[in-house]
């Protein structure tokens, strides 16, 4: 069964340091997301992604973050200048369509932790 | 998007089906149910969704009432495995494509 996979599993960086975070989304989808979720708390979201462009993102998403479709099968998120409130796990997801109908799968996580 | 209402936590014992509910009282009529479910610190993972039939799947049934104001999860025969915090989200055809978690309600099955 195809899935979102995302590498690394653990981060670990220092404050001020920049990160890329990776995510293979399910082959055949169009439409990807980013997550977070801080340790005790709800999954939030952060951004939407289509065709190229950022599609939504939430005001968490401030000028620190980007992200990036590189090729065809990769979709990064980078944080520039890494804070300690940056330690989360991060989520990436895939959707085939954009309709409310389609189901997001998600990728297991990395966890990223700023010292 | 409507929100939703879930119990905090529920217990059910290994075996016996689990019986999640969610209250939507503001639901319209173009938003869909859907429930995840997130294993420690796992990604969510999609359990079912529906727009107002019941639904049911190999993990899962789905039961809408008829007003769509609430629903439940339905796992029926819950293992140790199935020990997870539940989402009951709410979603708009057409508009915000993101997924609201709430707290959602963590389920333990006990041995």
């Amino acid at each position: 069964e195809p899935e979102v996979t995302q590498t690394p599993s653990h981060q670990v960086t220092q404050m001020g340091q920049e990160v890329i975070l990776r995510c293979v989304p399910i082959s055949n989808h169009l439409y990807f997301y980013w997550y977070r979720q801080i340790l005790g708390q709800k999954v939030e979201f952060l951004v939407s992604f289509y065709n190229n462009e950022i599609s939504e993102k939430s005001e968490i998403f401030d000028d620190q973050f980007s992200v990036e479709r590189p090729d065809g099968s990769n979709f990064t998120l980078k944080i520039r200048s890494t804070k300690l409130e940056d330690s989360a796990m991060y989520f990436c997801a895939s959707s085939e369509a954009w309709r409310g109908g389609s189901t997001q799968y998600f990728g297991p996580g990395t966890r990223l932790t700023v010292l | 998007d409507a929100k939703t209402t879930q119990p905090p936590s529920m217990d059910c014992a290994e075996g016996r089906a689990a019986n999640l509910p969610c209250n939507h009282s503001t639901i319209s009529g173009n938003e869909y149910v859907y429930w995840y479910r997130q294993i420690h610190s796992q990604g969510p993972q999609y359990i079912i969704h529906g727009l107002k039939n019941n639904e049911t799947n190999e993990m899962a049934s789905l039961i809408i009432t008829e007003d769509r104001k609430s629903s439940t999860l339905i796992l029926p025969h819950a293992t140790l495995r199935d020990t997870a915090v539940y989402y009951c989200i709410v979603r708009v055809v057409g508009g915000a494509q993101k997924l609201v978690f709430g707290q959602g309600t963590r389920l333990t099955i006990n041995p």
